[in-house]
C-alpha cells in the first residue's frame, strides 16, 4: 500500500514551457486534491476532484488544468509556465472521517 | 481578516518543554478542526482531528477547540527533538467543504 504517490519529485521549467505533475492513490478514495505550498503561505487548493469524471476549481485555479479520468490518477497540466508558478504542489486524497493524506510533493522551478 | 490566521513562528523550546500551538478563525461555520505535521521536506500527516467544540487527547498531544472564542490549540507535552516540525491548523465548514489551511508554525525542540 504505497498511498499517495508524485512525479516528478523535482522540475526545471523555462518560462513557457508545460508540464504535467502525476498523481496516483492505491486507497480508493473519491475526493482527491491538488495545492501548492509558498514559504510561509500555507497550502493553497489549485483543483479537486470529487470522483471520476468530476472536477471543480479551488481558490488558485489560474493557469492550472487537471483530468481524472480514474479513480487513481489526478494529473495537473501546467500550460505556459510562469515564474509565479514556482512551489511546491502536493497531491492529497481524502478517507475517513476527513483525513487528508498528502503525497511527497513535487518541487517545481520555473526560471 | 483572513479566514485562518497562524502565527508563523519560529517556535524554539527546550526538550521537555510544553508547546501550545494556536490558530484564530473567524467562519464560525467551521465544524471540523484538524492539526497536520510536516516535516521538511516532506508532505503533511494528520495529527489531531476534532468534531465540533471540546478536547481531544492522543498520548502528548492536546487538541484544544473553543468555538464561542473561535481559537483552536494543539499542545505538545514532553516535547522531543523529533517534534521539530512545522504544524499547520486546518478546518472546514461541512463534510462536502475542502479544508482551509493557516500558514503554519515552525517548531524547534532543542536538546
Amino acid at each position: 500500500n504505497a498511498g499517495v504517490t508524485q512525479t516528478p519529485k523535482f522540475r526545471i521549467l523555462k518560462i513557457g514551457q508545460s508540464m504535467t505533475l502525476q498523481c496516483t492513490q492505491d486507497m480508493n478514495h473519491n475526493y482527491m486534491y491538488w495545492y501548492r505550498q509558498d514559504p510561509g503561505m500555507g497550502l493553497k487548493l489549485i483543483y479537486y476532484s470529487v470522483g471520476a469524471g468530476i472536477t471543480d476549481k479551488g481558490e488558485v485555479p489560474n493557469g492550472y488544468n487537471v483530468s481524472r479520468s480514474t479513480t487513481e490518477d489526478f494529473p495537473l497540466r501546467l500550460e505556459l509556465a510562469a515564474p509565479s508558478q514556482t512551489s511546491v504542489y502536493f497531491c492529497a486524497s481524502k478517507g475517513t472521517p476527513e483525513t487528508q493524506y498528502f503525497g511527497p510533493g513535487t518541487r517545481l522551478l520555473v526560471l | 481578516q483572513k479566514e485562518v490566521e497562524q502565527d508563523p513562528g519560529p517556535l524554539s523550546v527546550p526538550e521537555g518543554a510544553i508547546v501550545s500551538l494556536n490558530c484564530t478563525y473567524s467562519n464560525s461555520a467551521f465544524q471540523y478542526f484538524m492539526w497536520y505535521r510536516q516535516y521538511s521536506r516532506k508532505g503533511p500527516e494528520l495529527l489531531m482531528y476534532t468534531y465540533s467544540s471540546g478536547n481531544k487527547e492522543d498520548g502528548r498531544f492536546t487538541a484544544q477547540v473553543d468555538k464561542s472564542s473561535k481559537y483552536i490549540s494543539l499542545f505538545i507535552r514532553d516535547s522531543q527533538p523529533s517534534d521539530s516540525a512545522t504544524y499547520l491548523c486546518a478546518m472546514k465548514e461541512g463534510s462536502q467543504g475542502n479544508l482551509i489551511f493557516g500558514k503554519g508554525t515552525k517548531l524547534s525542540v532543542k536538546p
